[in-house]
C-alpha cells in the first residue's frame, strides 16, 4: 500500500471555479502535510502546509486536514489559468525524517 | 540569489559511465535531500543529510553515493549509469528535519539525465 495517495487526473475545471485535490495517506500517526505545486519542466513549490485537523486558508487555497479520516485536501478557490500544474501532496510519516510524496494531480483550468 | 542550485541542468550520457550532480543552498539550512522523480513524476527520497551527516539513507542501489563536503553542500556522485537511471533529481533543503514549520522542504530546479 502506498504510503501517500492522489487521484492522478486530469482535472479540469472551468476559469473562476473552485477546484478541489483530495489526499489520503495510510500512517495514522503522520504529523505534518505538505502540498506543493509543479509546473511541467519546474521543481516543485510550496504552496502550504498544515499540522493541526481543520483548515488553514491562504488567499485563494485551504487546506483541509482530517486526521481521523486520514485525508488532506486541497481547495483552490476562483481558478485561474495560472494554476494549471500538478499538486503534489506530501506527507511525514511517524518518526519519519522525510517526507512521502503522493505521484500527483494535475489540475487544468480551462479559460 | 538562488536558494537551492543544481549542477548541471541537463546531462546526457552513455551507459556505464560515471557522473557527478552537484547542489548548493544558500538558505543557512541544516538538512539537505535527494530526490528522484522519474517520468510518471513519482518523486521519491533518496538521500538526507543533516549538518553533513547522513540521516536517511532508502533503497537505492549502492552506484549511488552522496558526498556532503560542508552542510551547504550535497552531492551525489553516480557510477556504471544505466538506462533506468534516467529521471530527474532534485535536491531541497530545510533548517531542520524534526515536525514543525522549519522541516519545510525548499527544492532546487533539478537535473534531467538521461542515459542511452
Amino acid at each position: 500500500q502506498k504510503e501517500v495517495e492522489q487521484n492522478s487526473g486530469p482535472l479540469s475545471v472551468p476559469e473562476g471555479a473552485i477546484a478541489s485535490l483530495n489526499c489520503t495517506y495510510s500512517d495514522r500517526g503522520s504529523q505534518s502535510f505538505f502540498w506543493y505545486r509543479q509546473y511541467s519542466g519546474k521543481s516543485p513549490e510550496l504552496i502550504m502546509f498544515i499540522y493541526s485537523n481543520g483548515d488553514k486558508e491562504d488567499g485563494r487555497f485551504t487546506a483541509q486536514l482530517n486526521k481521523a479520516s486520514q485525508y488532506v485536501s486541497l481547495l483552490i478557490r476562483d481558478s485561474q489559468p495560472s494554476d494549471s500544474a500538478t499538486y503534489l501532496c506530501a506527507v511525514r510519516g511517524t518518526g519519519a525524517n522525510n517526507l512521502f510524496f503522493g505521484t500527483g494531480t494535475r489540475l487544468t483550468v480551462i479559460p | 540569489d538562488t536558494a537551492v542550485s543544481q549542477t548541471p541542468k541537463y546531462l546526457v550520457t552513455q551507459m556505464g559511465n560515471d557522473k557527478s550532480i552537484k547542489c548548493e543552498q544558500n538558505l543557512g539550512h541544516d538538512t539537505m535531500y535527494w530526490y528522484k522523480q522519474d517520468s510518471k513524476k513519482f518523486l521519491k527520497i533518496m538521500f538526507s543529510y543533516n549538518n553533513k551527516e547522513l540521516i536517511i539513507n532508502e533503497t537505492v542501489p549502492n552506484r549511488f553515493s552522496p558526498k556532503s563536503p560542508d552542510k551547504a553542500h550535497l552531492n551525489l556522485h553516480i557510477n556504471s549509469l544505466e538506462l533506468g537511471d534516467s529521471a530527474v533529481y532534485f535536491c531541497a533543503s530545510s533548517q531542520d528535519f524534526v515536525a514543525g514549520s522549519r522541516e519545510t522542504q525548499y527544492f532546487g530546479p533539478g537535473t534531467r539525465l538521461l542515459v542511452l
